[in-house]
């Protein structure tokens, strides 16, 4: 069946600009999952979601993050005024559940804010 | 807090060699661990997982891992690598929330496997 998608698969922004990031997840996963992987931080855990609510929204780096998941399926990340320590590579994503199940992963949106 | 260590960023070997990649975690809970591989411009795949059980595990692709509790050790092996396994390495232990019931990676900074003819 289909993997985890994500798009843009790349995206160059001007500096203070908002983006979106979109991720749709393997069918009948219901958690979901936004990780960052940046040079010199590795990757760092954002969001996560069970179903279209995010109870641990712990790794969002400030609140020009948000994110969002509708019909417990396709989740959008918004940076907004976008700044050029955003750029990095972001992943999604899904499992299962939200128990120790592994997670699959999409390919990434590496974001470059210029 | 729970951590993952890989000391090595990167482990040059030549075709057809035997390989370790090192993993420490620290974590003052059950433990699930996993290994990720990460190919040049692509995302990561699984290649194998710890959950309980046999602490050996195999994976795809020819690699395995021992799960060694004592030495909070989750070292992945390989004994004889191919120009094809030249790729980003990811050590992770899923932990648990504390918001609620579900678990999040914490992974390593990575070791950056590269196989030479």
């Amino acid at each position: 069946g289909a993997g985890v998608s994500q798009s843009p698969s790349n995206k160059v922004t001007e500096k203070g600009k908002d983006v979106e990031l979109r991720c749709d997840p393997i069918s009948g996963h219901t958690a979901l999952y936004w990780y960052r992987q940046s040079l010199g931080q590795g990757l760092e855990f954002l969001i996560y979601f069970q179903g279209n609510s995010a109870p641990d929204k712990s790794g969002l780096p400030s609140d020009r993050f948000s994110a969002e998941r509708t019909g417990g399926s396709v989740s959008t990340l918004t940076i907004q005024r976008t700044q050029q320590e955003d750029s990095a590579v972001y992943l999604c994503a899904s499992s299962l559940g939200a128990g120790a199940y592994e997670q699959y992963f999409g390919p990434g949106t590496r974001l470059t804010v210029t | 807090a729970q951590s993952v260590t890989q000391l090595d960023s990167q482990v040059p070997v030549f075709e057809e060699a035997p390989v370790e990649l090192r993993c420490n975690y620290s974590s003052s809970v059950s433990v699930y661990l996993f290994w990720y591989v990460q190919y040049p411009n692509q995302g990561l795949q699984l290649l194998l997982k710890y959950l309980s059980g046999s602490t050996l595990v195999k994976g795809i692709n020819g690699f395995e891992a021992e799960f060694n509790k004592s030495q909070t050790s989750f070292h992945l092996r390989k004994p004889s690598v191919h120009i094809s396994d030249t790729a980003e390495y990811f050590c992770a232990v899923s932990v648990p929330s504390v918001v609620d019931s579900s678990y999040k990676l914490i992974f390593g900074s990575g070791t950056r496997l590269l196989v030479r003819p």
